[in-house]
């Protein structure tokens, strides 16, 4: 059972325009959502985090948006840059007593010059 | 970039055989993980530790064990590998609980394992 999951494998945005990356969870008590981005043979490295208590977190470029009720998540990238062509993952977790994360299966996003 | 060592990098093998990947972590944190990465399912928990000597099971733990004797290496084996455990393998640490306001969590580069 996928807890957490993004139903777009892939994504192509043009340069200079908004990416919209979308996260969907099932399980309620999650309350710490983060998302990471992987460049081919490399890690997946933290990007941006929001906590439920929160329905926006803005870094730079980059905005969460949490809709609890909806239990949708979405990662806005704007302006769009080729240095942002890689996979995003979203992933959840509990906070109390967490110790892991549950991750989505990945979005590839490219952008086109 | 936290210090995590994955070794090896690469590895191809044959159904049956035993497999053992090692994370070395020069950042002395307390958390570390393994999971792995394919195709249409992301990244999912293979085992964490918590300590030394003090593991548990993530969600796809069968036919993997794990060992922690000392702070900075955390072993993954595969006692009779299979073609299904074919992935690309990432560990991964944190000081502290991944919560808004401590932890973060650190991947290594991965470990590409073929088994045929």
């Amino acid at each position: 059972d996928q807890q957490v999951k993004q139903n777009s494998p892939s994504l192509s945005v043009q340069e200079g325009r908004i990416s919209i990356l979308n996260c969907d969870y099932t399980n309620s008590m999650f309350d710490y959502f983060l998302w990471y981005k992987k460049y081919p043979a490399e890690g997946p490295t933290f990007l941006i985090s929001i906590s439920s208590i929160k329905d926006k977190n803005e870094d730079g470029r980059f905005t969460v948006f949490l809709n609890k009720s909806a239990k949708h998540l979405s990662l806005h990238i704007v302006p769009s840059q080729p240095g942002d062509s890689a996979v995003y993952f979203c992933a959840a977790s509990v906070i109390q007593g967490a110790q892991k994360l549950v991750f989505g299966q990945g979005t590839r996003l490219t952008i086109n010059p | 970039d936290a210090g995590i060592t994955q070794s090896p990098r690469h590895k191809v093998t044959e159904t049956g055989t035993p497999v053992t990947l090692r994370c070395h972590q020069t950042e002395n944190h307390r958390y570390m993980y393994w999971y792995r990465q394919d195709p249409g399912h992301g990244l999912r928990l293979i085992h964490y530790s918590y300590g030394v000597k003090d593991t548990d099971k993530g969600e796809v733990s069968d036919g993997y064990s794990v060992s922690r004797s000392k702070t900075e290496d955390f072993l993954l084996t595969l006692e009779s590998a299979t073609s299904s455990q074919t992935s690309v393998y990432f560990c991964a640490i944190s000081q502290t609980v991944i919560t808004p306001n401590t932890g973060e969590l650190f991947f290594g580069e991965g470990s590409r394992l073929t088994v045929l």
